[in-house]
């Protein structure tokens, strides 16, 4: 009965691979999220969608690609993966209510090291 | 660029006692506040907001005041128990729908 699983929640790779990152909710919200947090703890938005819309998008490499396919699910995949990508990265949720949002539903996190 | 500060790593407070975190921040367009509570190798959680309107909301164990004028906000959790062990996330966002930002966190240790 999770509320938002992301899959894997730990990933080791070598610098260049691809790789993708996954996450679901079942909490029937419509907006989704996905942060970073770095070596420096800070817990920083990457993207949001919308029912599957794009509305936020930090200033984040275009080797990062977020994918929605329906408004449960927001997908991250990283392209040329570098050490510096390394990080845990939190999918969340969140539902809009007459233009504001309820507060965000994070999941576990996916560790991410590039060697 | 910090805009919300949170600048002690760490505390330790005793079992029973008042556990007071704090949090700065330098955007005065903020207008909502809010608390995360995160344990090892889970996300964090919603604990309790505040609204700029407001200078205290109250929740249980929890309290968060806010004072605009020195841009400052607090969390008091008072008793302080076993389980309130974990990071603390201070946050804020500019305006309905905006982005939260996040401040690095505070590990509070509650000890026997």
């Amino acid at each position: 009965d999770t509320a938002v699983s992301q899959t894997p929640k730990y990933l080791v790779t070598q610098m260049g691979n691809d790789k993708s990152i996954k996450c679901e909710q079942n909490l029937g919200h419509d907006t989704m999220y996905w942060y970073k947090q770095d070596s420096k703890k800070f817990l920083k938005i990457m993207f949001s969608y919308n029912n599957k819309e794009l509305i936020i998008n930090e200033t984040v490499p275009n080797r990062f690609s977020p994918k929605s396919p329906d408004k449960a699910h927001l997908n991250l995949h990283i392209n040329s993966l570098e050490l510096g990508d390394s990080a845990v990265y939190f999918c969340a949720s969140s539902q809009l209510y007459d233009r504001d949002y309820s507060p965000l539903h994070f999941g576990n996190g996916t560790r991410l090291t590039v060697t | 660029d910090q805009q919300v500060k949170q600048n002690s790593p760490s505390l330790s407070v005793q079992e029973g006692r008042i556990s007071i975190l704090n949090c700065d921040y330098t955007n005065s367009m903020f207008d909502y506040f809010l608390w995360y509570k995160k344990y090892p190798a889970e996300g964090p959680t919603f604990l309790i907001s505040i609204s700029s309107i407001k200078d205290k909301n109250e929740d249980g164990r929890f309290t968060v005041f806010l004072n605009k004028s020195a841009k400052h906000l607090s969390l008091h959790i008072v008793p302080s128990q076993p389980g309130d062990s974990a990071v603390y996330f201070c946050a804020a966002r500019r305006g309905a729908g905006d982005k939260i930002i996040f401040g690095k966190g505070t590990r509070l240790h509650i000890l026997p």
